[in-house]
């Protein structure tokens, strides 16, 4: 099976810009969580996504958003960056059929804000 | 509220070296699940190994070996033989008490770096 992936890898915006991120799951895995990390604040989470339905958020302001499609194929949003989002976003997908599964992350996407 | 504390920025040995990575955890529920993950300088994180809270038996996967005690509410990572290539950053997490993981919290990582 392919493994999570993500598009783009690396990307350089500017402040005030928008963008969107996407995530292609495993195939069959309907849950989709996405991750920031930076230096400062490690590893947080932002919110996942399982049968389009948004099921758990993180901590983050209300610029941040996502959506998930029929496919599972997910995607995130960011208005108005700021540098300090400037981060490596993480995907991860989880089969979420038995009791317990992890989850498999992406490579990520390296967003740089200018 | 969850948190996991790695100690240990970085951590630098030279081959061949054993090495324990550090974990601590707080939680209030009483059923939780703990993990560790790798990651390597590509960014993709690999699962290593998932345990519940009901299960303090220790493990032991070719050289790595996991001690889970929960009176100490630590979960720490040895790495027996280290080679070059356990080169990477390793996270400790905690999942919520319904098992299913989905909202990990980490630790803030541990650099591990292994010299020729």
């Amino acid at each position: 099976k392919a493994g999570v992936t993500q598009t783009p890898r690396y990307l350089i915006k500017t402040r005030g810009q928008q963008v969107t991120l996407s995530c292609s799951p495993i195939s069959g895995h309907r849950s989709v969580s996405w991750y920031q990390q930076t230096p400062g604040q490690g590893l947080q989470f932002l919110f996942e996504y399982f049968s389009e339905t948004q099921r758990n958020k993180g901590n983050f302001p209300g610029r941040f958003s996502g959506r998930q499609f029929s496919n599972s194929r997910s995607e995130m949003n960011v208005s108005t960056l700021e540098l300090g989002d400037s981060a490596l976003y993480l995907c991860a997908s989880r089969d979420d059929r038995g009791f317990y599964n992890e989850q498999f992350f992406g490579p990520g996407t390296r967003l740089t804000v200018l | 509220a969850q948190k996991v504390t790695q100690a240990q920025t970085e951590i630098s040995v030279v081959e061949k070296e054993d090495v324990t990575l550090d974990c601590v955890y707080e939680t209030r529920d009483t059923t939780y699940y703990l993990f560790w993950y790798k990651q390597p300088p590509s960014g993709e994180l690999v699962f290593l190994i998932r345990r519940n809270s009901f299960d303090e038996q220790n493990e032991i996967s070719g050289r790595y070996s996991w001690n889970f005690q929960k009176s100490t509410s630590s979960f720490n990572f040895t790495i027996t033989a280290s080679q070059v290539v356990d080169s990477a950053v390793y996270f400790c997490a905690l999942s919520e008490k319904d098992g299913s993981a989905r909202q990990l919290t980490f630790g803030s990582g541990t650099q591990l770096t292994v010299l020729p």
